[in-house]
């Protein structure tokens, strides 16, 4: 099963709003990441919060993550246009053969109206 | 320093055939991911390679796919006689040693079985 789940699956907002996304997952971590990915594109790195903080900002993005309820946020503020993507978040844990082993959630696809 | 390459970006194949996707790290990193995404879909770990070794194949079909990652040349992930449910994105991603938690991925190749 995944380890990661995005909410809402889905988010259309207006240009200026803010986007807040949230994922949750069932296992202990090391590491949460989000991600991004344009249409078609690859997946671009966004922000990585590590178990032991609690909130990381970078530009516009902020993050937050609450290991006792096993989820985080990502937070946009001021969206753009240039925001329509889908995000994803990814979590890290030792898997079975001793390694950080990475997870990805199914995602939340944003549209940012313009 | 160019970031992780992939080719072909398209590929169209017949059901029977084979598909070879090729992934070229980035420069230092000797760890190699490869993941499918469906459409609509987030990404699903498939394999984790170093050079010349599998770490872990766990997410990878027992039959018909395979991969390596030899100490010279590009990490290669095959699928033999593929058919219709094969169609997807295929990505790699690449890490520096002891940061594999730090992926970088390369642009896709998107498969089509026709």
């Amino acid at each position: 099963s995944q380890q990661g789940e995005e909410d809402p699956q889905a988010l259309s907002i207006q240009e200026g709003e803010n986007a807040t996304m949230n994922c949750s997952y069932k296992t202990s971590i090391n590491n949460l990441q989000w991600y991004r990915q344009n249409s078609g594109r690859g997946l671009v790195h966004l922000i990585l919060i590590r178990s032991n903080e609690r909130e990381k900002h970078s530009g516009r993005l902020r993050v937050t993550l609450d290991t006792s309820k096993k989820s985080s946020s990502l937070l946009i503020t001021a969206s753009r246009a240039a925001d329509t993507a889908s995000y994803f978040c990814a979590t890290d844990a030792r898997g079975s053969g001793g390694y950080q082993k990475v997870t990805f959630g199914t995602g939340t696809k944003l549209q940012v109206i313009p | 320093n160019a970031g992780v390459m992939q080719n072909p970006r398209h590929l169209v194949r017949r059901r029977g055939q084979e598909a070879r996707l090729r992934c070229s790290p980035m420069k230092g990193h000797s760890h190699v991911y490869w993941y499918r995404q469906l459409p609509e879909e987030g990404l699903k770990f498939m394999v984790y390679l170093q050079k010349e070794n599998i770490i872990d194949e766990s997410g990878m079909p027992k039959e018909r796919f395979s991969a390596e990652f030899p100490k010279e040349g590009p990490s290669i992930l095959r699928i033999q006689q593929v058919v219709r449910g094969d169609s997807a994105a295929y990505f790699c991603a690449s890490s520096p040693p002891k940061l594999v938690n730090e992926q970088f991925f390369g642009p896709g190749t998107r498969l089509t079985v026709l």
